[in-house]
This record gives structure tokens, sequence and C-alpha cells, in this order.
């Protein structure tokens, strides 16, 4: 079955503590993104990867780090969270680059930092 | 950056077609416009896209203004499974693969 998928899909974390958030996609695509969803802003895009080894920022990259060394992984990285970052992360991928494709989604990583 | 402008709810009753509407006045000329929707405690789903013409498919149809700056997501019979928020996305500006996401029309149907 085709899917992205996101690990943990709970996360309760103190300030300060490196931690991963793991997302993966089985489709090959090319182009994948993680996004961050708060009450009243929508969804908004930290960091995109148009391929293996190409990654660049979106809207709120600030306290994020991304790695792209393999097609179908793309690790989302908190060197020190903080409270600000409790929010409800989204991995999706897509086929290519262009905006030409749909996204799929993965189920989302609910994080909340103390 | 290109921009996308949605109301922030529309309500509808079970049966009936729904238009949901977006303006992005700064879209460039070969950008695509998407539209996706998110259920209550899920991660957002694909409903349609579109470059010029209008498109259609199972989900849904989509209207594009002729100059490009609107388009409409038409639900030609809602349900109750159709209540979610219905997010307009378009690249950031033409080349970028940074996307826009706007805050999103929350459909509420009636039954």
């Amino acid at each position: 079955e085709a899917q992205v998928t996101q690990n943990p899909r709970y996360l309760i974390t103190v300030t300060g503590k490196k931690l991963t958030v793991t997302c993966s996609q089985n489709m090959n695509h090319e182009y994948m993104s993680w996004y961050r969803q708060d009450p009243g802003l929508g969804l908004r895009q930290i960091y995109y990867s148009m391929n293996v080894e190409v990654t660049d920022k979106g809207d709120v990259p600030e306290g994020y780090k991304v790695s792209r060394k393999e097609k179908r992984n793309f690790p989302l990285i908190l060197e020190s969270p903080s409270p600000n970052q409790t929010s409800l992360y989204f991995c999706a991928s897509s086929l290519s680059t262009g905006f030409i494709y749909e996204q799929y989604f993965g189920p989302g990583t609910r994080l909340t930092v103390t | 950056d290109a921009k996308t402008t949605q109301p922030n709810s529309m309500e509808s009753n079970e049966e009936e077609p729904v238009h949901l509407p977006c303006n992005h006045s700064t879209i460039s000329g070969t950008d695509y416009i998407h539209w996706y929707r998110q259920l209550p405690s899920q991660g957002p789903e694909y409903v349609i896209h579109g470059l010029t013409s209008n498109v259609n498919n199972r989900m849904a149809s989509l209207a594009i203004a002729e100059d490009r700056k609107s388009s409409t997501l038409i639900l030609h019979r809602a349900t109750l499974r159709d209540a979610a928020v219905y997010y307009c996305i378009l690249r950031a500006q033409g080349g970028s693969e940074k996307l826009v996401f706007g805050k999103g029309t929350k459909l509420t149907v009636n039954p």
C-alpha cells in the first residue's frame, strides 16, 4: 500500500532534549516536506526536499533541521526543542517537483514540549 | 510570495452543491492550483488540482477563472463525510518549490 509513515505519532518531551521525528515513503517520490499545524495558523511548511541531498527552507525553519540521505526517508530533527515547538507535524511526499503532482500526507505527529 | 485567500467558514446542507472559493491574484502563469481537505484528527488529503481549464474527478470539480486569479472547488452533492477544512494551495512564487497554504475554509454540512 502506498503510504507515508511517521514515527512517533505522539511524543511528550522536555525543553532542550534533542529529538527526531522520522518520515518514510514507499512510493519512490522525489519531493518530501514537513509542515506544522497550529490552531488559527493553519499549515505552514518547515522544510522541503527536492531530492536526495537537496533541501531548502519553508516558511518556518527556525529551530529545525532536516536531512535527506536516502530517497525514502526525510527525518525532522529538533536539536533543542522549546515549548513553542509544541505542535502537530505532518510529513508529505510527491512524485516530483513543480507542484504538478498530488501530495501524500502522513498521519501526523503530535509533539508536546514542556 | 503568492498568497491565497479563502473564507474562514461555510455551511451547506446535505445533498446540496457547495462552492468553495479561493482568491490567488498573484499566481504565476505556470503554477498549478491544488485543493486538499483535512478531516478531523487526520492528515490532509488530496482533492483535485488544475492549471487552466476546469477539472473533474470522482471527488469534486475545480473551476478556474479565465485570468487564473481565482478558483472554485465544487462538491456536487455534499455529504456529512465532506465536513472538513478545505485548503487551496499554490507554490510561493514561480519556480519556487516552497508551498503556501491558505488558512482554509471550514465546511459544515447540516443533515
